[in-house]
């Protein structure tokens, strides 16, 4: 399996709160990606990282912020947690950005905002 | 516009038929590329099989091919002798050149094998 590790798996929090999830891979890949997971609407990208350090929002990135200080780690951070984040949270690397480069995805999180 | 369309939300199939999943896409680039993935009940996101815009053959992987038309700009997922294993949901995905290669998801079909 590729190395990449989701923490955590399972959160349920309150409105209002913040929450951090954070993707860790071994790979050394350059890119990572975080995506959310709701019925019907398939994956949709949130924020990717092409370098430590640098980001960029995705389609749906309102209320979302991230951070990458390490090759290693990128952080998905809802500063002020609301039920329509509720979600899936799936966190994914790939070695380049071409038009065949295969994203490898990781366990997943699931986050419920009550 | 949706840039990945899959109608069908849910399918089902007899063991060991052949089943084609249905995917069409919408873009104006020239340089793309498609993928399909499969999303057990477990949850986890597995890469099934890829077609870049320049293949003029249809890829294959295993029982997995891609029935790539593209002046129709369909891709469809045709899996050989199904298995009780490949009861999941599968999804289709796009990178366009134009879009900063980020991948596009659709919506999924959910697949069950019938013994």
């Amino acid at each position: 399996d590729a190395g990449i590790t989701q923490s955590p798996r399972h959160k349920v929090t309150e409105t209002g709160t913040p929450v951090t999830l954070r993707c860790h891979q071994t790979e050394n890949h350059r890119y990572m990606y975080w995506y959310r997971q709701d019925p019907g609407h398939g994956l949709r990208l949130i924020h990717y990282s092409y370098g430590v350090k640098d980001t960029d929002k995705g389609e749906v990135s309102d209320g979302y912020s991230v951070s990458r200080s390490k090759t290693e780690d990128f952080l998905l951070t809802l500063e002020s947690a609301t039920s329509s984040q509720t979600s899936v949270y799936f966190c994914a690397i790939s070695e380049a950005s071409g038009t065949n480069d295969v994203l490898t995805f990781g366990a997943g999180s699931r986050l419920t905002v009550l | 516009a949706q840039k990945i369309t899959q109608t069908q939300p849910g399918m089902f199939v007899q063991e060991k038929e052949a089943v084609t999943l249905d995917c069409t896409y919408d873009t104006s680039d020239q340089s793309y590329g498609l993928f399909w993935y499969k999303q057990p009940s477990s949850g986890e996101m597995i890469f099934l099989i890829y077609q870049g815009s320049y293949d003029e053959q249809n890829a294959t992987e295993g029982r997995y091919s891609l029935n790539f038309q593209k002046a129709r700009k369909s891709a469809n997922l045709v899996i050989s002798a199904s298995q009780l294993g490949d009861s999941a949901m599968y999804f289709c995905a796009m990178r366009e050149g134009n879009a900063g290669n980020m991948l596009t998801f659709g919506g999924g079909t959910r697949l069950m094998v019938k013994p």
